[in-house]
């Protein structure tokens, strides 16, 4: 079974650019979430989609962004980048939502810098 | 890598011997805990989780315990080996209608032949 798939892995952007990450979760999964992890502040929750809904976002700018198709892929946008985006952006997936207590599979990450 | 701002702390131990790594939580009501092990250059990888109304759950070669009266979980990692190096950490879910992870430190396990 192939496990969380994110792409692009690596990317190189400007200030003030906008860039889409995308993640395909495992077969069957439901709910994606976005996390990002930076030296500084570790790992961050960002937004959690399921069936193609937002159901909770993390305390980051209106610049971050999201959504889920009907196929459970999810992209996330980030507009106007700054250098304080520079990040690895990471995908997790599970079967269900809050209160399912199912654990959360990671992708590798897309790592994005901003110069 | 990805963590090494947070001046993690390091556990250093020796091939073969048994590894317990601690993590305090922060909120009485999550009700869900996992651990990630994070090699460089990858994303977490699960290990093992449990729910709150247990106070010990067994895997391969780990054991996880939760005690909630002060809020404090542990990774123990039986005959550590090379492989097993990596930064670990906890993650708990507040409950609810949500997936959201809130993430501990970490912890840098280096594992000495």
């Amino acid at each position: 079974k192939a496990g969380v798939t994110q792409t692009p892995r690596y990317l190189i952007k400007t200030r003030g650019q906008q860039v889409t990450l995308s993640c395909s979760p495992i077969s069957g999964h439901r709910s994606v979430s976005w996390y990002q992890q930076t030296p500084g502040q570790g790992l961050q929750f960002l937004f959690e989609y399921f069936s193609e809904t937002q159901r909770n976002k993390g305390n980051f700018p209106g610049r971050f962004s999201g959504r889920q198709f009907s196929n459970s892929r999810s992209e996330m946008n980030v507009s106007t980048l700054e250098l304080g985006d520079s990040a690895l952006y990471l995908c997790a997936s599970s079967l269900g939502s809050g209160g399912s207590n199912q654990p959360q599979h990671f992708g590798d990450g897309t790592r994005l810098s901003i110069l | 890598g990805e963590n090494v701002g947070l001046h993690l702390p390091t556990l250093s131990v020796q091939e073969g011997d048994n590894s317990i790594i601690n993590c305090a939580y922060s909120n009485s009501a999550s009700d869900y805990f996992i651990w990630y092990k994070q090699e460089s250059g990858k994303g977490p990888q699960f290990i093992i989780d449990i729910r709150s109304n247990m106070d010990k759950r067994q895997g391969q070669r780990v054991t996880v315990l939760l005690n909630k009266t002060v809020k404090h979980l542990s990774l123990q990692i039986a005959a550590t080996q090379p492989g097993d190096s990596a930064v670990y950490f906890c993650a708990e879910n507040y409950g609810g209608a949500t997936n959201k992870l809130i993430f501990g430190t970490g912890t840098l396990l280096a594992v000495q032949p």
